[in-house]
């Protein structure tokens, strides 16, 4: 099974917002509403932002979305602030009843 | 709420088995009929699903591993554990232990993780 794709990196300016792509296959972003996305700052663990594609848990800033079409899903995080400086992974349910995650996106706030 | 505690040897040498077991406290594996799972880290890299399993014995595992790996679980401690054999230097990762709730409970995502344990393969 393949990583999804995922841009390396993404930058913006506080209160700016910005959108991290992941690119899948017909095998799990093209099966599954089953899409999560998690933020993992240095030596943490990580932590679920979304899932089922656009939920998020209870906690979480509404400053976070998360959409979907095809075989793309988008995570969307509007009004930057310099905490949300982090990794991010999307992962996906996949037919061969695996998780498959991309290879993550380094969000810079500058 | 749910706490995940990995434990194990920080160093395993080449071909050999890695193992590490998580302890569960806050939620019953039992009970909660939740799928626990490993995943891993590799230093400076993305993460990796491992397996999962539920306290029936049921497991899932990453195709690429399929062959080294092995889930199991002890209800009596509340606990399931990692075998991963033949180990080599691209096994060096943190290993995380984590609760995800496929199948039964519809929530498809891994919401409680445990803090992670480096694992170095190395002679």
């Amino acid at each position: 099974q393949s990583a999804l794709t995922q841009p390396a990196s993404v930058s913006g300016s506080p209160g700016q917002s910005i959108t991290i792509s992941c690119t899948g296959t017909n095998s799990d972003l093209g099966s599954y509403d089953y899409v999560s996305w998690y933020q993992q700052h240095p030596g943490k663990a990580p932590k679920v932002m979304i899932y089922d594609v656009s939920k998020r848990p209870s906690g979480v800033s509404n400053r976070f979305s998360g959409s979907k079409s095809a075989n793309t899903a988008s995570l969307t995080i509007s009004g930057l602030q310099a905490e949300d400086e982090a990794d991010y992974y999307c992962s996906s349910y996949s037919t061969s009843s695996s998780w498959v995650f991309g290879g993550g996106t380094k969000l810079t706030v500058l | 709420q749910p706490q995940l505690q990995e434990a194990g040897p920080r160093l395993v040498k080449p071909s050999e088995t890695l193992s590490l077991t998580c302890t569960v406290s806050g939620d019953s594996i039992i009970t909660s009929n939740h799928y626990w799972g490993w995943l891993r880290q590799p230093p400076g890299k993305g993460l990796e699903w491992i397996g999962s399993i539920i306290y029936a014995g049921t497991t899932f595992y990453n195709p690429s591993l399929k062959g080294r790996v092995s889930i199991s679980v002890d209800t009596s401690k509340n606990q399931f554990s990692l075998k991963l054999s033949s180990v080599t230097a691209a096994d060096t990762a943190v290993y995380y232990c984590a609760r995800e709730g496929r199948i039964v409970v519809l929530k498809y995502f891994f919401d409680y993780w445990g803090q992670g344990s480096l694992v170095t393969v190395s002679s």
